[in-house]
């Protein structure tokens, strides 16, 4: 089972910031928290991943809190294309495959 | 970016029939791929992963024998919808890792395949 929480749906105005909040209250010391997102009837597309350390890269920026049972993903000017499906999962790196959970639907609304 | 195909991207076949999906990782060597399966408007289901040189993992409740995966090479791991009805009738999406990055993150994802049924 998915070890992480999301809102079913949320909006955001286009050249706005888009917040998606997950809970990952259950998340293990070795495990780090993977963000990707979905557009439909695509393959998922990987967003950024971090461990414990705010990571920002060309597409989003990633706010782990401190006790790491949750995290955000920035989407710092949100755009029409960045209508999605994102999922946050929690997850380990090399040969553990990613289990993903129900996700948050984004629409940018222009 | 690594990137992984899908081959075919849609397939509509008859009912018993068999359908082959194959899935390759174009730029990097992959051990260990992962084939997903996503009906409409749900999530993305782990179905097995897909070991090189040796037998597949199923998750709980898929059918080995219904879904047999081969994974020759580094580069290609096949998916056999065998006797396929109407309620297999789904998008398949496979994904991999590469193998020569230690502790790999990042899954890259194929375009997947929409297989329909009749």
């Amino acid at each position: 089972d998915a070890k992480t929480t999301q809102p079913p749906s949320m909006d955001c105005a286009e050249g706005r910031a888009a917040n998606l909040p997950c809970n990952h209250s259950t998340i293990s010391g070795n495990e780090y928290v993977y963000w990707y997102r979905q557009i439909h009837s695509q393959g998922p597309q990987y967003i950024i991943h971090g461990l414990k350390n705010n990571e920002t890269n060309e597409m989003a920026s990633l706010i782990i809190t401190e006790d790491r049972k949750s995290s955000t993903l920035i989407l710092p000017h949100a755009t029409l294309r960045d209508t999605a499906v994102y999922y946050c999962i929690v997850g380990r790196s090399g040969n553990t495959p990613l289990v993903f959970g129900k996700g948050t639907r984004l629409s940018v609304i222009a | 970016g690594a990137v992984v195909s899908q081959h075919p991207s849609r397939v509509i076949c008859k009912s018993g029939t068999s359908v082959k999906i194959e899935c390759r990782s174009l730029d990097f060597q992959a051990t260990t791929m992962f084939w997903y399966r996503q009906f409409p408007k749900k999530s993305l289901m782990l179905m097995a992963t897909s070991n090189e040189g040796s037998k597949a993992t199923y998750e709980q409740g898929v059918e080995k024998d219904k879904f047999l995966i081969n994974h020759a090479s580094l580069t290609l791991s096949t998916l056999t919808v065998t006797s396929a009805h109407p309620e297999d009738s789904s998008f398949y999406i496979c994904s991999a890792r590469d193998s020569l990055v230690a502790g790999a993150h990042t899954q890259y994802f194929g375009p997947g395949t929409r297989l329909t049924v009749l």
